[in-house]
Parts: C-alpha cells; sequence; structure tokens
C-alpha cells in the first residue's frame, strides 16, 4: 500500500540544539499530520497541513515547533531548541481527503534528548 | 477529556480464539476508524466506518458502529499471533475534519 517514509528513524540529541524530522508524504495527498507518541501510549495531535499551511495546531505544539513542506518536498517538523520532554516519536500521516478517511502513517521517529 | 476511548487496557487470549474490542466516543462523527500498531511500527488502518453504516468487514475483522450510544467494537476471529498490537479506534467529528482523535488503546496479546 501506499507508503510515508521519516527520516531519521531516531535521532539522539542535547537539550537546547535543534533538530528536524523529515517525511516524505504520499505522492497525491494534500493532508499531512504529526503526532508525538509517549512509550507506546495514545497518538496525540500536534499540527496539521494543508495546501501550504497550518490548519489547526494543539496545545502540545509549542512556540519551539515549526512545521513546512518547501516546494512539495519534504514535510518537516523543527524543534528549536529541544527540551527533555520532547524525548517521544514522532509519527508523520499523510491523507488525500482530511482526517475523515485514511490516514497512511510512517514508521515514526525517535527523538531522545538528553 | 477523552473524545474517544478504548474500554480496555489489556487482553490476552490464545490463538484460534474470538476477541472483541470495545471503544467509546463523545461527539457526533462523520467515521470511526480502527488502527492497529504493531511493536515499533506506525499505526495502520484495519477499518474506517462512516456514521451512515453499522457494520463493516475486512477478512477475521468485523466492526460495527452504534450512534446512539456513540460506541464502536472491533472484533477479531480466528486470531494468530501476529494480531498482537495495540489497537486504536480514532475519529474525527462532525464539522472539523482536521484531525483524529485517538484513544489510549487496547494491548492484545495472543498466546501461541
Amino acid at each position: 500500500g501506499p507508503k510515508v517514509l521519516q527520516i531519521p528513524s531516531h535521532q539522539i540529541i542535547d537539550m537546547g540544539q535543534m533538530v528536524t524530522l523529515n517525511c516524505d508524504p504520499v505522492s497525491n495527498h494534500l493532508y499531512f499530520y504529526w503526532y508525538k507518541q509517549i512509550l507506546g501510549q495514545q497518538m496525540e495531535f500536534l499540527v496539521n497541513f494543508y495546501n501550504g499551511k497550518v490548519m489547526e495546531k494543539s496545545k502540545l505544539f509549542k512556540d519551539q515547533f515549526s512545521v513546512e513542506r518547501p516546494d512539495g518536498s519534504y514535510f518537516t517538523l523543527k524543534i528549536q531548541p529541544t527540551a527533555l520532554e520532547d524525548s517521544a516519536v514522532y509519527f508523520c500521516a499523510s491523507s488525500f481527503q482530511g482526517a475523515g478517511n485514511t490516514l497512511y502513517f510512517g514508521e515514526g521517529s525517535r527523538l531522545i534528548v538528553v | 477529556s477523552q473524545l474517544a476511548e478504548e474500554n480496555s487496557w489489556a487482553l490476552s487470549v490464545h490463538e484460534g480464539e474470538s476477541v472483541t474490542v470495545n471503544c467509546s466516543y463523545k461527539t457526533s462523527i462523520t467515521a470511526l476508524q480502527w488502527y492497529r500498531q504493531k511493536s515499533g511500527k506506525g499505526p495502520a488502518q484495519l477499518i474506517l466506518i462512516r456514521s451512515n453504516e453499522r457494520e463493516k468487514r475486512n477478512g477475521r475483522l468485523r466492526a460495527t458502529l452504534d450512534t446512539s450510544s456513540q460506541s464502536s467494537s472491533l472484533s477479531i476471529t480466528a486470531t494468530r499471533c501476529e494480531d498482537t498490537a495495540v489497537y486504536f479506534c480514532a475519529t474525527d467529528y462532525v464539522g472539523d475534519n482536521s484531525k483524529l482523535i485517538w484513544g489510549l488503546g487496547t494491548s492484545l496479546v495472543v498466546n501461541p
């Protein structure tokens, strides 16, 4: 089936540094999402992105977070600066028609902030 | 507060048995989705059931939706060890399809 690719799969980073998580969504999809998951628990919505803009973001999407998809390339989540509580697995997802339809997820980027 | 939640934290069955995971939600929805997440992997959709549907099947999987009680169930028949995973229900809600709201998940272990 359709694949969403996430790079890197794992990253360890010092607190205060910047990290960029990359997502290559399904090619004809129009909606992109980032979710945060700690220890296999609930998937927590961070942000969604459509038509080059953030459509909605949650309280977890702190000021240190930003997303973009320059020129149809990777959909990125940048955290600058990182904090210890940012340690989690970040999942990217994409869909063709919004959240009422199937979301395709990547395998996740495991971020450890030390 | 949770807009969607599964009703069991963890279940354990033996291979070949059937199991049902239940989910309740708190708003009017356009669709409810069941996802499975295996260890170290991203979630994968199993079934999407729309608000005007009462039942949907996908092989050994059967999902039901009861909009009057705002609940859904996912049944797996003839379970296999590879069904071991965390099962999530997730909903959008009427007037906002910008995101899915997820339950906490039910961990299912299928023993040989």
